[in-house]
């Protein structure tokens, strides 16, 4: 079956240090993929996109790469805030074009001042 | 106003009960989801409807119903609670274009 995961449960940062937050996905056929941002109780939001047209894609101190050959999908995040400290979840479409995102397990970003 | 709103924001019930959590959207998607968060095992799609007359089971939809009483309304009722559905519930919309979802801010189910 399709799965999305993340390689660590949790990664901890130096306020100010760049953060890389890592994502291995199975579904080749996958075209198109989201990182999302889930703050202590609230829902998740949107951070990010990237198309697997693209390598690479730049946003606000955020960047997403995507490695079709070994299905790896990475979020960097420059001079890492307090502000940033949340879980992190990377998402991609299923087989099909169903429409429906399937979701990494997450990773909890800590920032240390 | 959210453009996905749930109601309500927590709720405490006891086992056997029905409940039904509500959710609306201002975004004029037609595809909506639910979807379950309980740590560690991330979010678990339970119901999905790509529009008003088109509902799917997701992969934990066991215990669960849905309704889609209108494009903007999608609600999730639990027949009879029981404590291991105890678990953070989201509301989504979107996926009919680029974008992804918008996610509501959650319901905190507890069931006792």
């Amino acid at each position: 079956g399709e799965s999305v995961g993340l390689h660590l449960p949790t990664l901890s940062v130096q306020e100010g240090d760049n953060s890389i937050i890592n994502c291995a996905y199975s579904n080749s056929a996958s075209d198109y993929f989201i990182w999302y941002k889930q703050e202590s109780g609230k829902g998740p939001q949107f951070i990010i996109d990237i198309r697997s047209n693209m390598d690479k894609r730049q946003g606000q101190r955020v960047t997403v790469l995507l490695n079709k050959t070994v299905k790896h999908l990475s979020l960097q995040i420059a001079a890492t805030q307090p502000g940033d400290s949340a879980v992190y979840f990377c998402a991609e479409y299923g087989s099909g074009n169903t429409g429906k995102l399937i979701f990494g397990q997450g990773t909890t970003l800590q920032v240390k001042p | 106003d959210a453009d996905v709103t749930q109601t309500p924001r927590n709720r405490i019930t006891k086992t056997g009960k029905r409940i039904m959590l509500e959710c609306s959207q201002t975004k004029g998607h037609d595809r909506m989801y639910w979807y379950r968060q309980d740590p560690g095992l991330g979010l678990r799609l339970i119901y999905y409807s790509f529009d008003v007359k088109d509902i799917n089971k997701g992969e934990i939809s066991d215990g669960y119903s849905v309704s889609r009483q209108a494009q903007a309304k999608f609600s999730l009722s639990l027949e009879s609670a029981i404590p291991n559905q105890t678990a953070l519930y989201f509301c989504a919309t979107g996926g009919d274009g680029a974008g992804g979802y918008t996610f509501g801010s959650g319901t905190r189910l507890t069931v006792v």
